[in-house]
């Protein structure tokens, strides 16, 4: 079955640092990659995405992540965090009929 | 730009109660979808609909239907509601069914609480 593993529950980095959040899929196709942000009490924006092509993947707010199919990852990443960041990530895997399945999600906390 | 409008925001109901949460797509956007994310849980796919018909269905409850209406506005009408449906329940739209390649926008959501 289709999975998305987000081995990281809470990450707490200091502004300014860099920041790393993990994503391992299970999918048995190529996939559909996602990240998106939930800022408490909102929608979920989606970040960026992966179909195929260039396995670096820029997306808004200076947000990136790298498609590595030996290690079935979708790492996102940013150089240097802001307060602003402070979200829930979630990382998706789209499998099939345009549903998409979640990770549990990652709580990124941001020390000044 | 319009985005995808969810009503009510919030909404308490009592046990066996019945709550009907709507959605509005971004104009144009012929396909809506509906996830449904619990306390501290990630967001499940429930059900979509692609010009007015079922499309794909999830892991959605006997007790829940919904339907997508001429105007392609949503509604997930639930019923006996239980505590365990205490949730955010988001709602998307895309334009296309599945030419639409995951190209989602996701509303702010409408979060039910069962008391």
């Amino acid at each position: 079955a289709q999975s998305v593993t987000q081995p990281d529950i809470h990450i707490t980095v200091s502004e300014g640092a860099s920041l790393e959040l993990r994503c391992n899929y299970s999918y048995g196709a190529t996939p559909y990659l996602f990240w998106y942000v939930q800022s408490p009490g909102q929608g979920l924006q989606l970040l960026l995405k992966y179909f195929s092509g260039d396995t670096l993947v820029q997306g808004i707010k200076g947000f990136e992540a790298e498609f590595k199919r030996s290690q079935s990852s979708f790492n996102l990443r940013k150089p240097s965090v802001h307060w602003s960041d402070a979200a829930e990530y979630f990382c998706a895997v789209g499998v099939g009929g345009n549903k998409l399945v979640f990770g549990a999600g990652t709580i990124l906390r941001v020390k000044s | 730009a319009a985005g995808v409008i969810q009503s009510p925001r919030h909404l308490i109901k009592e046990k066996r109660e019945t709550a009907t949460l709507k959605c509005y797509p971004i104009p144009r956007h012929d396909t809506v979808y509906w996830y449904q994310q619990g306390p501290g849980q990630d967001p499940q796919f429930l059900i979509s609909f692609y010009e007015k018909m079922q499309s794909d269905k999830g892991s959605i409850p006997d007790r829940f239907s919904a339907q997508q209406f001429s105007d392609y506005h949503s509604e997930l009408n639930m019923s006996s509601l239980e505590l365990g449906d205490s949730a955010l329940y988001f709602c998307a739209s895309s334009l296309g069914g599945y030419e639409a390649n995951y190209g989602y926008t996701f509303g702010s959501g409408t979060r039910l609480t069962v008391v």
